[in-house]
């Protein structure tokens, strides 16, 4: 199982809204509607965003959001903050599981 | 309040044996598929193995089938990761996860596995 395809990086000012990609294929994100997004600080564990594509767990912050669209999942941003610096990453159900390569978020 | 604390990491030689374990509690951990996942140092997060509920079904990432082998003692709360045949590629840290929605909702703090002579 190949891994899923995100961008290495992204940046962006305070206040602004950022985009990450995660593209898949038709034998995981384009088939099921478990694509999930992870949080993680330097040193710390994962910590779970959005799950099945779009929902929020209890606690995050409606700052973030996920799509889908084919074979591509997508996490939003808004209104960015300082503490929103970290390294990001999805996963998709496919038989197993599948992760992205991570995203690290600038702030600038 | 969920925990997961995962213990058993360290040093080993390549070609050596270790065994991970991952202590729950606050909830019903018999209820529950359990997960393995890895990273290795700078590097992105890498499935390894899941458990069903009861124990009965195990799947395996293919760089571990063969090494590796997940277990749970459901009396006990506990999850394990037996890793025998130990490669320097196996050097991550390693996380226990609870699943639920498709989703890893909780995850312990990572123990460290090193592979070297």
């Amino acid at each position: 199982q190949s891994a899923l395809t995100q961008p290495a990086s992204v940046s962006g000012s305070p206040g602004q809204s950022i985009t990450i990609s995660c593209t898949g294929t038709s034998s995981d994100v384009g088939s099921y509607n478990l694509v999930s997004w992870y949080q993680q600080h330097p040193g710390k564990a994962p910590k779970l965003m959005i799950y099945e594509g779009s929902k929020r767990p209890s606690g995050v912050s409606n700052r973030f959001s996920g799509s889908k669209s084919g074979n591509t999942a997508s996490l939003t941003i808004s209104g960015l903050q300082a503490e929103d610096e970290a390294d990001y990453y999805c996963c998709s159900y496919a038989g197993s599981r599948v992760f992205g390569g991570g995203t690290k978020l600038t702030v600038l | 309040e969920v925990q997961l604390v995962e213990s058993g990491g360290g040093l080993v030689q390549p070609g050596g044996s270790l065994r991970l374990s991952c202590a729950a509690s606050g909830f019903t951990f018999s209820s529950y598929w359990m997960h393995w996942v890895r990273q290795a140092p700078g590097k992105g997060l890498v499935w390894v193995s899941r458990i069903n509920s009861d124990g009965s079904s195990t799947s395996y990432a293919d760089s571990v089938k063969g090494r590796f082998t997940i277990s749970r003692d459901n009396a006990k709360n506990t999850l394990y990761l037996q890793m025998n045949s130990l490669r320097a590629e196996d050097t991550a840290v390693y996380y226990c996860a609870r699943i639920s929605s498709g989703s890893y909702f909780y995850w312990g703090q990572g123990t460290l596995v090193t592979v070297s002579s």
